[in-house]
């Protein structure tokens, strides 16, 4: 299996402008999540999805954020328009079950300028 | 309600010594425990995991770690430090009745000198 697959890995883009970040989780996997990593915030759950419904959006920012899943092999994060304190490390990760552990993609790398 | 917290930032040992990465944990119900790790420009990588059973799991690349009920705690060990295993370590922690939904720490920075 190639893992969590994530695209693209490095996005360079101007305030205001919208951007769209990819994953494919690992066949199989019935529950998905994107993080978003900084230094000063540390790992946030942004949100997550079981058997592709959005279960716990809590930890998206605010409304310029947006997520789907419209199949179980495809997922979009969506941030329009978007800031320059946006830029970080956006990670998707799958999980088999409610008990396993998750399996995180490579991260795609945002800066918004 | 569930929270990590990795009391240390940061963690220097030597090659060859022991290494000791804390962890402690709050939450409603019975936990289940994770530790990650991650490389620079990489994802997290699952190490180990306490689901039940045994208090002693053992885990990738000769980690282990204690689960502890009466100290909360969950710390990640390993009898010989090696180079390679300088990177940033988290715990992680997801109550019994949360689905899907863990809790990760701030991460603790390991970095073993030769």
């Amino acid at each position: 299996d190639a893992g969590v697959i994530q695209s693209p890995r490095h996005e360079v883009t101007e305030m205001g402008q919208e951007v769209t970040l990819r994953c494919k989780p690992i066949s199989g996997h019935d529950y998905l999540f994107w993080y978003r990593q900084t230094m000063m915030r540390g790992l946030e759950l942004l949100i997550y999805f079981n058997n592709n419904v959005p279960i716990d959006d809590s930890g998206m920012p605010e409304d310029r954020f947006s997520a789907k899943m419209p199949n179980a092999s495809f997922s979009t994060l969506k941030i329009q328009p978007s800031e320059p304190r946006d830029s970080a490390v956006y990670f998707c990760a799958s999980s088999p079950r409610r008990v396993h552990e998750q399996f995180f993609g490579p991260g795609t790398r945002l800066t918004v300028l | 309600a569930q929270s990590v917290a990795q009391p240390e930032d940061q963690v220097n040992v030597a090659e060859g010594n022991p290494l000791t990465v804390k962890c402690t944990y709050s939450v409603s119900g019975n936990p289940y425990l994770f530790w990650y790790v991650q490389y620079p420009n990489r994802g997290l990588q699952f190490l180990l995991k306490y689901i039940t059973g045994d208090n002693l799991v053992k885990g990738s690349y000769g980690f282990e770690a204690e689960f502890n009920k009466s100290q909360t705690s969950f710390h990640l060990k390993k009898p010989s430090a090696l180079v390679s295993d300088s990177a940033l370590y988290f715990c992680a922690v997801r109550a019994d009745t949360n689905a899907g939904k863990s809790t990760f720490g701030d991460g603790t920075t390991l970095t073993v000198k030769p």
